[in-house]
């Protein structure tokens, strides 16, 4: 069975610009989350989606959003870069209520 | 949101010893996971354990779910264990993880 598949593994962009991030759960798996790295703030939970809908939402501002399609593959968007927002972003998939299972990441860094 | 205190931040450990990593949750959680991430950045799953013991070869953990907190035991530690181990619980309905700060290990040979 295939694993969580995160693309692209890794980013560069600029400050100001906009920037989508993708994740394939494991099949089967209708619950996805996001979830951000940073050496200063740990990991912290973006946001979940399940059968399309965002059941779940961190603290993050407006510029994060995100959408999950019909066949469970998910989207992340990050609007308007800041340099701040440099950072490993891990999607995770489960079949709710069970374990969750990680991608790869994307690395994304702002210039 | 609950709050959860991983514990040594670091640890060195000589090849072949043993060793122990806690992890402390503010409130009760409905599912706790241990995870290891790799020096590559890849968070690998190594236990769902929500309460109870559960073994995977050198790798052991226990849950003690009324005392809100959990366990990990590396035992024979091998240079390939080292990285960043986080445990992590979900509160309430969903998915949402909760994460510790993570223990560091390093593991000379």
């Amino acid at each position: 069975k295939a694993g969580v598949t995160q693309t692209p593994r890794y980013l560069i962009k600029t400050r100001g610009q906009q920037v989508t991030l993708s994740c394939s759960p494991i099949s089967g798996h209708r619950s996805v989350s996001w979830y951000q790295q940073t050496p200063g703030q740990g990991l912290q939970f973006l946001f979940e989606y399940f059968s399309e809908t965002q059941r779940n939402k961190g603290n993050f501002p407006g510029r994060f959003s995100g959408r999950q399609f019909s066949n469970s593959r998910s989207e992340m968007n990050v609007s308007t870069l800041e340099l701040g927002d440099s950072a490993l972003y891990l999607c995770a998939s489960s079949y709710d209520g069970q374990p969750q299972h990680f991608g790869d990441g994307t690395r994304l860094s702002i210039l | 949101g609950i709050q959860v205190e991983q514990s040594p931040p670091d640890l060195i450990l000589q090849e072949g010893a043993n060793s122990t990593l806690r992890c402390n949750f503010s409130d009760s959680v409905n599912n706790l996971q241990w995870f290891h991430q790799n020096p590559w950045g890849q968070l690998i799953n190594l236990f769902y354990i929500p309460s109870g013991t559960k073994q995977n070869g050198r790798l052991s953990a226990t849950t003690v779910a009324t005392e809100r907190y959990s366990l990990l035991y590396i035992s024979s530690s091998q240079t390939t264990d080292s990285g960043v181990y986080f445990c992590a619980g979900v509160k309430a309905a969903g998915n949402k993880l909760t994460f510790g700060g993570g223990t560091r290990v390093l593991v000379k040979p």
